[in-house]
């Protein structure tokens, strides 16, 4: 069973064109994290969210923005979406943060052209 | 800042054999350790974790040791198969902090 969940799986986009990904959870989790993963690095946190409390990471692009309207959902939106913004976004959810499992989706590959 | 150092970038090892990845993290509060296996195009799933409560943990073929003095823990992988090539990625946190992640190890177990 779908524990985390990311739509669409694939997105193409324009330079410059808005775009929102979107990420669903069914373990009741409080905290939702954004990723961004490029090649075989690590996955960059963006920002995370411990239930309603927003927090983002000092280098994310003010480019990226968040959206989480109740527990189970959680949104990414990349407002002007340049060529170096093609990667894979990775939503994970943990039950506390740091100290707890972090469960990641299967991802959302993004390529702008 | 916080930064977690893990070696070696790449691994071949031959199917059967043993498999070593090593991490160092900077941060001395941190007290959860958990291993990511990543195949190609996947997402990371969590293979184990330990706490900074013990010093070891084995599930099955997959251990890890942590060393909380020399701040350093290790994922020690027996008699490897094909199916265990894929990215590692060490991690370390805090209680309520976020995991601050390795490079990663791309390990290559040939038949």
């Amino acid at each position: 069973d779908a524990m985390v969940i990311q739509n669409p799986r694939y997105q193409v986009t324009q330079f410059g064109k808005p775009v929102t990904l979107s990420c669903s959870q069914t373990l009741n989790h409080n905290v939702m994290y954004w990723y961004q993963q490029k090649s075989s690095q690590a996955p960059k946190l963006l920002f995370h969210y411990y239930d309603k409390d927003f927090n983002n990471e000092a280098d994310t692009p003010d480019n990226f923005q968040s959206r989480r309207p109740n527990t189970s959902f959680c949104f990414l939106d990349i407002r002007s979406p340049g060529l170096g913004d093609a990667a894979m976004y990775l939503c994970a959810t943990s039950r506390d943060g740091g100290y707890y499992e972090q469960y990641f989706g299967p991802g959302t590959r993004l390529t702008v052209t | 800042g916080e930064n977690v150092e893990q070696h070696p970038s790449t691994l071949s090892v031959q199917e059967g054999d043993s498999a070593v990845i090593k991490c160092t993290y900077s941060d001395s509060a941190s007290n959860y350790f958990p291993w990511y296996k990543q195949e190609l195009g996947k997402r990371p799933q969590l293979i184990i974790d330990i706490r900074s409560n013990v010093g070891e943990k084995k599930d099955q073929r997959i251990a890890v040791t942590l060393n909380k003095t020399a701040k350093h823990f290790s994922l020690h992988i027996t008699e490897t198969q094909p199916e265990d090539s894929a990215v590692y990625f060490c991690a370390a946190s805090r209680q309520g902090g976020k995991l601050i992640f390795g490079q990663g190890t791309e390990l290559s177990v040939k038949p």
